[in-house]
């Protein structure tokens, strides 16, 4: 099976920063990845898929990059709603996975 | 608008089985495979599987046992989660989740069924 690592495990930024995660495969997924932000009590809501490509209604301020084994989800602006856990998920495989998370909190 | 809408918290006793619903709404039930991603507290999320809405056949992760099981009522657009069994550890957050394609990113989110197992 193929295994997702997600880096930060956690995260602290101020508002204005530009945030970085990573996310890594076991092997070679493509650009089979998505990203998700969930918030406390809530479903996780879609970000990005195919690696790059934004949500409809996602805001401009996120994006994605890579391809391979090495994923980046970016914030280019934090704001204080952008506080929350967020995974990515590979479905390259018929055994989907996600990433253990990346809380993410406002200095 | 789509929509997925799921049955309410359960408490449950160990040993007991619990069945939870998620209801579809706003497209074409059959035409679009259910996916099933659990969340135990503070813990991330993990993909249970998913279930073809045409056929019925189901795919389960690989780890998780007969106590859980797939199936779908296609007459009212559901799909359901039963788990037998119960555990301490099955104590989670369950969602329904459905993509553009059978193996893909989850657009759409049920808003989760809390289980609790307790004595």
């Amino acid at each position: 099976d193929i295994q997702m690592t997600q880096s930060p495990s956690t995260l602290s930024a101020s508002v204005g920063d530009r945030v970085t995660i990573t996310c890594r495969a076991s092997q070679s997924i493509s650009s089979w990845l998505a990203w998700y932000q969930q918030k406390p009590g809530k479903a996780p809501k879609l970000l990005i898929y195919k690696a790059s490509s934004l949500e409809s209604g996602v805001p401009s301020r996120f994006s994605g990059s890579g391809s391979g084994t090495d994923f980046t989800l970016t914030i280019s602006s934090l704001q204080p709603d952008d506080c929350a856990t967020y995974y990515c998920q590979q479905y390259q495989s018929y055994s989907i996975a996600f990433g253990q998370g990346t809380k993410v909190e406002i200095k | 608008q789509v929509q997925l809408v799921q049955s309410g918290s359960e408490l449950k006793k160990p040993g007991a089985s619990v069945k939870v619903s998620c209801k579809a709404s706003g497209y074409t039930f059959n035409n679009y495979a259910m996916n099933w991603v659990r969340q135990a507290p503070g813990q991330g999320l993990e993909w249970m599987g998913w279930i073809n809405t045409n056929t019925g056949n189901s795919t389960y992760a690989q780890g998780l046992t007969g106590r859980f099981v797939f199936s779908l009522d296609t007459a009212v657009s559901t799909a359901f989660l039963q788990i037998s069994s119960l555990k301490a550890e099955d104590t989670a957050v369950y969602y329904c989740a459905r993509g553009p394609y059978s193996n893909s990113w989850y657009n759409y989110w049920g808003q989760g069924t809390l289980v609790t197992v307790s004595s």
